[in-house]
């Protein structure tokens, strides 16, 4: 199994542009969460999503927007790239308590 | 905000010795947990405690949980050069609604085991 895996590992974007990062989990986990981690920070949560087809916000979702469309894909999206959204960008499942976390996508924006 | 709070935010420490983290939360919890984040690498699931619980154990790690002063932590013991990396503790509360799962993490402690 391949577990959580993302899609890219890195992206620079400029401010204004717009990007997908996908998340995929082989696991038939139910939810699955979209988290940013800043420099020197834990993991804040930016949208979640209990089933396929239903996601809700978290603790920081303003823009960024998400898609659960097959219940192994969580997409999140940036419709207008700002600087003040670089960061790293992890991925988890989970069927109970303890949450499977991809690798992570760096993200610049400039 | 922040839910938990890890104390200290880093410790360097011999090979061999102990390491203890401690972490602080601020509402009621269902359960704690303690996660693993080695550089540039996502998180990796350590060991649950939950609320009715005041002591567990796995392996090397022992995690101590006080309801009353909502704190809990992490002894690592005879630390290893591999055991270098942040350790963050996460709880289910304030956000969850028991629908999702969701964790609230601290700011982590970042630990160095020198050789």
């Amino acid at each position: 199994n391949a577990g959580v895996t993302q899609t890219p590992k890195f992206r620079v974007l400029k401010t204004g542009q717009s990007m997908t990062l996908l998340c995929a989990q082989d696991m038939n986990h139910e939810y699955m969460y979209w988290y940013r981690q800043d420099p020197g920070m834990g993991l804040r949560l930016i949208h979640y999503s209990v089933g396929e087809g239903t996601t809700a916000k978290g603790e920081v979702p303003d823009g960024y927007n998400v898609s659960r469309l097959k219940k192994q894909n969580f997409l999140l999206g940036l419709e207008s790239a700002a600087p003040s959204q670089t960061s790293v960008y992890f991925c988890a499942s989970s069927y109970s308590d303890e949450q499977y976390f991809g690798p992570g996508t760096r993200l610049t924006v400039t | 905000s922040q839910q938990g709070e890890e104390d200290p935010q880093a410790l360097s420490i011999q090979e061999g010795e102990n390491a203890t983290m401690n972490c602080s939360y601020k509402t009621s919890i269902n359960n704690l947990q303690w996660y693993r984040q080695n550089s540039g690498r996502g998180l990796v699931h350590l060991i649950l405690i939950r609320s009715n619980e005041r002591e567990k154990h796995s392996g090397r790690l022992r995690v101590t949980l006080d309801t009353s002063k909502k704190s809990s932590s992490l002894l690592i013991t005879a630390s290893r050069a591999a055991d270098t990396a942040s350790y963050f503790c996460a709880t289910d509360g304030p956000l969850n609604n028991n629908a999702g799962n969701m964790l609230t993490f601290g700011g982590g402690t970042r630990l160095m085991v020198k050789p």
